[in-house]
């Protein structure tokens, strides 16, 4: 089955830098991944997705990318701020029958005033 | 407006006990997934479902099971609750049928089994 690996566990960072956080994934049919933003005490949120035939996508100030040959893909925040904070998460999924999303482990990012 | 709903929000009970938590959408998804989230792993897929009567299994379901008789609700129930079942459990539904799409999770339920 799928394997989503992620790093880093944790991140800080200065307010104003960029943060970056990368996965890779084991199955190579998977086709779907994205990334969920997880505040303190809330359910996780998603913020932003890829699919596999777009290398690149932007929202504004965070940006994923996707290498296929690789199989990894990452987040980027540019111009972080405070309330960027929160645990962060990449999934992916396959376009079959059990269109499930696997999980990474989590980055706890910490974004310092 | 639509939302999912968990409870009870935070519980407490004994090992060898049965325990249910309660998950309801009014978003009327099709599919529905119960998660357990622990200190570095992530969110592990424990049960989900298509659809009413439909259920599967996930990565981790041993020593639980879900039922779903309508489409709003997917209780999650520990037969015999045991400490390593301590964990924040998060409900979530999706729209999509025909390929994978937005989750949204519930706020989670934290159980302790002491």
């Amino acid at each position: 089955g799928e394997n989503v690996e992620q790093h880093p566990s944790t991140l800080s960072v200065q307010e104003g830098d960029s943060a970056v956080i990368k996965c890779t994934y084991s199955d190579s049919a998977s086709n779907y991944f994205p990334w969920y933003k997880q505040e303190l005490g809330k359910g996780p949120q998603l913020i932003i997705d890829i699919r596999s035939n777009v290398g690149e996508k932007k929202d504004q100030r965070i940006a994923v990318t996707l290498n296929k040959t690789a199989k990894h893909f990452s987040l980027h925040i540019t111009e972080t701020q405070p309330e960027d904070s929160a645990v962060y998460f990449c999934a992916a999924s396959k376009r079959d029958s059990s269109y499930k999303l696997i999980f990474g482990s989590g980055t706890r990012l910490l974004v310092r005033p | 407006d639509a939302e999912i709903t968990q409870s009870p929000r935070h519980k407490i009970t004994e090992t060898g006990r049965q325990v249910t938590l309660a998950c309801h959408q009014t978003w009327n998804h099709n599919n529905m997934f119960w998660y357990r989230q622990d200190l570095g792993h992530g969110l592990r897929l424990i049960h989900y479902s298509y659809g009413v009567q439909d259920t599967n299994k996930g990565e981790v379901s041993d020593g639980y099971s879900v039922s779903r008789s309508n489409t709003e609700d997917l209780p999650l129930t520990l037969e015999s609750a045991a400490s390593s079942q301590t964990s924040v459990y998060f409900c979530a539904s999706s729209e999509s049928r025909v390929s994978a799409g937005e989750l949204f999770f519930g706020e989670g339920s934290r159980l302790t089994v002491l």
